[in-house]
């Protein structure tokens, strides 16, 4: 079993719709970050969160930290074609001490 | 530009080769990661580096041999590989290894083993 368990594994949509995709674990994180990581690219990172509770905005990106410091969603408002890519989480669990754990990935296409 | 390179983009091998993958890092960073990227799998740490020694080894098999020379330079040597070594190798490197350490990540090279 993974660590942190991302959803949707994959998430086609049309430019304009709204979207949210979620990072969740059963383990309490230091911190959880996001990133995007584009075709023959490495992952890029958007941001990270670290207080329980944590609301970050970037344009039209929304990243959340849950109260718990156990999960994280990312929500897109008015997805662009831009946007299309592998969206990761990833968190230093405080049982793992600093070791950075990924989950698995959101596979995003918007679609124009 | 992340300013981490990585050379080769594409490697095709057969099992039998020997090869390197090279990573370079122009950030004035003291720590670099190696990582295996396989589809619908979360990103697999290799190996870290910080300031050029080996802190971390999560159980990779022999054939894949890391080494840095300097706090720049960061190379993984590949030998007798199987087909499910394929992936996109990443590097990365990070201002120190410690907690909180923000990585940027180089473009990877796509590896495939036959």
């Amino acid at each position: 079993t993974q660590l942190l368990e991302q959803s949707p594994q994959f998430l086609s949509i049309q430019e304009g719709e709204n979207l949210t995709v979620y990072c969740n674990s059963s383990s309490v994180f230091s911190s959880l970050q996001w990133y995007r990581q584009e075709p023959g690219e490495g992952p890029v990172l958007l941001v990270t969160v670290v207080t329980g509770g944590e609301v970050k905005k970037l344009k039209r990106l929304t990243f959340q930290f849950g109260d718990a410091r156990k999960d994280s969603s990312l929500h897109i408002t008015a997805a662009q074609p831009g946007d299309t890519g592998l969206y990761l989480c990833a968190g230093e669990p405080l049982e793992y001490g600093n070791k950075l754990v990924f989950g698995a990935g959101t596979i995003l296409r918007v679609k124009s | 530009e992340t300013g981490v390179t990585q050379t080769p983009r594409h490697l095709v091998m057969g099992m039998t080769n020997k090869k390197s993958l090279k990573c370079e890092q122009h950030l004035g960073h003291n720590a670099m990661y190696w990582y295996k990227q396989s589809a619908k799998k979360p990103l697999e740490l290799m190996f870290v580096y910080s300031l050029e020694e080996r802190v971390e080894n999560n159980s990779v098999p022999s054939r894949f041999s890391p080494e840095c020379p300097n706090s720049s330079h960061l190379f993984l040597h590949l030998h007798t590989l199987q087909p499910e070594d394929s992936a996109l190798y990443l590097c990365a490197s990070s201002q120190d290894s410690g907690q909180s350490a923000t990585q940027y990540f180089g473009p990877g090279t796509r590896l495939t083993v036959l």
